[in-house]
């Protein structure tokens, strides 16, 4: 049983361009957060979603960031017009849904973005 | 909103020896607490939780306390051996509208065990 796949593990962008990470949860799992992880901090939490719903996304800046989860798919983090301070690593966990829920969050091994 | 702090950020411990790392919040309506941890260039990886209705846990050398009327919860691990060496980050997640977890990450502490 697969576990959260990212794609792709390293990204190099430079100033200005955009950048789209994907992210398929696990199987089974109808629940997808984003986190974004400086150097040497913690996560911080960006977006949560459900298929085709946006359930919070309180963690996202409000410019040129934005997330979905199509029907059919992996999610995506679209990073547009980047700049330096968006190099970081940024992670995708899965849940179940509700009802299966323990509480776990399944962690990707995350996307690295360097913006040169 | 939830903002969870971790202390100490660097921990240094001789193999054999226990290690604590602790960790208050401050949302009342916090009550799962989960604990995680992190080698290099992974993702982060669940060992650990526990949940507003129990005060102790515990899984073999890593247990977990929690104390609801102070707002803060403790990770032991006890017999540390050098694979214990990793990044350790606790976190707290209130109920949230759609049945998931939103879980605010304290700021990590970084775990080393010498030989």
């Amino acid at each position: 049983n697969a576990g959260v796949m990212q794609n792709p593990r390293h990204l190099v962008r430079r100033r200005g361009q955009e950048a789209r990470l994907r992210c398929s949860p696990m199987k089974g799992h109808s629940h997808v957060y984003w986190y974004r992880q400086l150097p040497e901090e913690g996560l911080k939490f960006m977006v949560y979603l459900q298929k085709e719903n946006i359930i919070d996304e309180s963690g996202m800046p409000k410019e040129r960031f934005s997330a979905e989860f199509p029907k059919e798919g992996p999610s995506i983090l679209r990073i547009q017009q980047v700049v330096r301070g968006d190099s970081a690593a940024y992670f995708c966990a899965s849940s179940p849904a509700a009802s299966g829920n323990t509480g776990e969050l399944f962690f990707g091994e995350g996307s690295r973005l360097t913006v040169l | 909103g939830e903002n969870v702090e971790q202390h100490p950020s660097t921990l240094s411990v001789q193999e054999g020896d226990s290690a604590v790392i602790k960790c208050t919040y401050s949302d009342s309506a916090s009550n799962y607490f989960p604990w995680y941890k992190q080698e290099l260039g992974k993702g982060p990886q669940l060992i650990i939780d526990i949940r507003s209705n129990v005060g102790e846990k515990k899984d073999q050398r890593i247990a977990v306390t929690l104390n609801k009327t102070a707002k803060h919860f403790s990770l032991h691990i006890t017999e540390t051996q050098p694979e214990d060496s990793a990044v350790y980050f606790c976190a707290a997640s209130p109920k949230v509208t759609g049945g998931g977890n939103k879980l605010t990450f304290g700021t990590g502490t970084q775990l080393k065990v010498e030989l």
